[in-house]
């Protein structure tokens, strides 16, 4: 169980457009998800924490209006780069925070496998 | 804030010997501790936890006890493989961190075999 899915696992897009990751909780509810950004070599950074039905929470130097975070529903959040930049190219990967105590779980995170995006 | 430092530089070693990564931390209050690994191209998958001083998380062969006196909370394998090979991150929750994980900086473990 708490499984969690990303899609695409990979993506290639031009300088300018926009691209939509999408983060799914396959077997449990989620009423939080997070966004981390993961660089070469490097942890992961978080960059928002998102509730259902509620506006994300970002962290500071996160931009919000290039980050657009929906969380619709208690198994899906989304993550929408706008305009991508080659600067924006990155590993991006989800976590989903159980909504309900599974078997003494309450307090872990569970990730998605990752979304590799190159913006040419 | 809270924090959490592991040990610098990535980790090789041959194939059944003893693995020791390095994990101390800096929190408010008792927070919860993990260790999650991700291999290569893959997300993070959950790999041990313990939630309070003196417990130890296990699983696949790997152990970790929370030490509270110590703020630590060390990685340890008796005879790795080369399967586990991968990227190590060490990590902790606080009850007034809004669930939010503080990551240590991940450790590279290559096993030769």
């Amino acid at each position: 169980g708490a499984v969690v899915s990303q899609h695409p696992s990979r993506v290639i897009c031009k300088s300018g457009t926009s691209v939509k990751i999408e983060c799914r909780s396959l077997d449990f509810q989620a009423t939080t998800m997070f966004w981390y950004r993961q660089f070469p070599k490097k942890s992961l950074m978080l960059m928002a924490t998102s509730n259902e039905g509620s506006k994300a929470t970002y962290e500071q130097g996160v931009e919000k209006d290039k980050f657009l975070i929906n969380h619709a529903s208690l198994t899906l959040s989304t993550l929408t780069v706008t305009s991508a930049h080659p600067e924006d190219s990155s590993f991006y990967i989800c976590s989903a925070l159980p909504g309900a105590v599974l078997a003494g779980e309450r307090d872990t995170q569970y990730f998605g496998p990752g979304t590799r995006l190159t913006v040419l | 804030g809270d924090s959490v430092t592991q040990m610098e530089g990535p980790v090789t070693l041959s194939e059944e010997a003893f693995l020791t990564i390095n994990c101390t931390y800096t929190a408010t209050g008792y927070p919860s501790l993990f260790w999650y690994v991700q291999y290569p191209g893959e997300g993070l998958q959950l790999l041990l936890k313990a939630t309070k001083a003196d417990d130890k998380g296990s699983n696949k062969g790997f152990e970790a006890t929370y030490r509270k006196e110590t703020t630590s909370f060390h990685l340890e394998k008796g005879s790795v493989q080369v399967s586990d090979s991968a990227v190590y991150f060490c990590a902790l929750i606080s009850v007034y961190g809004n669930n939010r994980l503080a990551f240590g900086k991940g450790n590279q473990v290559v096993v030769i075999p």
